[in-house]
Formats: structure tokens, sequence, C-alpha cells
């Protein structure tokens, strides 16, 4: 089955504690990318990655990193969160930029005291 | 810069048709997307439209599309309890680019 999988799906950390979300898709797709869910800014785009090593800022890059060493991962990281972090994380991918074909995963929702 | 302004809620009753609305600022833009969010699940992509097109339909739903008012609206027929969740307009310059996401409208559907 095609799909996004991200993990974890639910996660409560404290201010400062460095945590990764992981990222991976089945369907050899080249482009993934990292967004925001926070209630009445909708989705807002972190960083995405156009292919192995390729990795560019999106909308609101700051506090975050990204890695894409594999086609099939791409891990989300976050060196010192902190509580404006707290936020719904979702991780997409499509076989080319565009939304044309962009799948989503389920979810990460994040929250840090 | 690009924006996409969506309303937040739209209440309806089950059977009844459905109307959600967006306008975008980008005349640039030439895909226009409609994304569905069920609860505790991810964004999935319901329908797409070219600007160079008017209307689409999609079974149930029609995609209308007036470029000269920047404006889009998804029309979802005979509305089951089913379609609610949120519903998301979004915007792209070309189908290789990046996309800008409205911030989601509410449809509930009552018994």
């Amino acid at each position: 089955e095609a799909q996004v999988t991200q993990n974890p799906r639910y996660l409560i950390t404290v201010t400062g504690k460095k945590l990764t979300v992981t990222c991976s898709q089945n369907m050899n797709h080249e482009y993934m990318s990292w967004y925001r869910q926070d209630p009445g800014l909708g989705l807002r785009q972190i960083y995405y990655s156009m292919n192995v090593e390729v990795t560019d800022k999106g909308d609101v890059p700051e506090g975050y990193k990204v890695s894409r060493k594999e086609k099939r991962n791409f891990p989300l990281i976050l060196e010192s969160p902190s509580p404006n972090q707290t936020s719904l994380y979702f991780c997409a991918s499509s076989p080319r930029l565009g939304g044309t074909e962009q799948y989503f995963g389920p979810g990460t929702r994040l929250t840090v005291t | 810069g690009e924006d996409v302004e969506q309303s937040l809620f739209l209440s309806v009753r089950e059977g009844d048709s459905s109307v959600i609305n967006c306008t975008y600022t980008d005349s640039s833009s030439t895909y226009l997307y409609w994304y569905k969010q069920e609860p505790g699940a991810g964004l999935q992509l319901l329908t797409y439209i070219f600007s160079n097109m008017d209307m689409k339909q999609d079974q149930r739903l029609t995609v209308l599309l007036n470029k000269k008012d920047k404006h889009l609206s998804l029309r979802i027929a005979d509305t089951q309890t089913g379609d609610s969740a949120i519903y998301f307009c979004a915007e792209s310059l070309s189908g290789y680019s990046t996309l800008t996401f409205g911030k989601g409208t509410m449809l509930l559907v009552s018994p």
C-alpha cells in the first residue's frame, strides 16, 4: 500500500530537549516536505526536499532542521524545541514538486512544555 | 506575496448542497487545489483545476473558477455526514512549484 508514515504520532516533551520526527514514504517519490498546522493559520511549509541531499527552506523554517540522506526518509529535527513549536506536523511526498499527486502522512501532534 | 483566503466554518444539513469558497491573490497561479482533512488524519487531495478551465466536475464535486475575480469554489452535491471535514484551498504557480494553503473551512454536516 502506498503511504507516508510518521513517527511518533503524539509527543509531549520539554523545552530544549532535542527531538526527531521521522517520515518515510514507499512510493519512490523525489519530493518531500514538512508542514505545520496551527489553528487559524492553516498549513505552513517548514522545509522541502527535491531529492537526496537537496533541501530548501519553506515559509517557517526557523527552529527546524531536516536531512535527506535517503530518498525514502525525510526526518524533521528540533534541536532545542520551544513552546511555540507546539503544533500538528505533516509530512508529504510527491513524485515531483507541486500538488497534483501529493500524499500526506497522518500527522504528528507535538506539545512542548 | 501569495495569499489564500477561506471562510472558516460552514454548516449544512444532510442532503443539501455545500459550497465552500476561496479567494487567492496571485494572478499567476495556474493550479488550484482542494484538499480534505478528516478528523485525526492527514490531507487528501480531492481535486485540482488548471487556471485555463472554468469548471471541473467529478461525481458529487464541482469546482468553479472565476479567474477574473480570483475566486474558486467547491460545491458538494447531496452532502453526507461523511463529508464533515476541514477543506483546504491551495494554489501554486505551476504544477512544479510549492503550494500555498488557505486556513481551511470546517464543514459540519448535520443529519
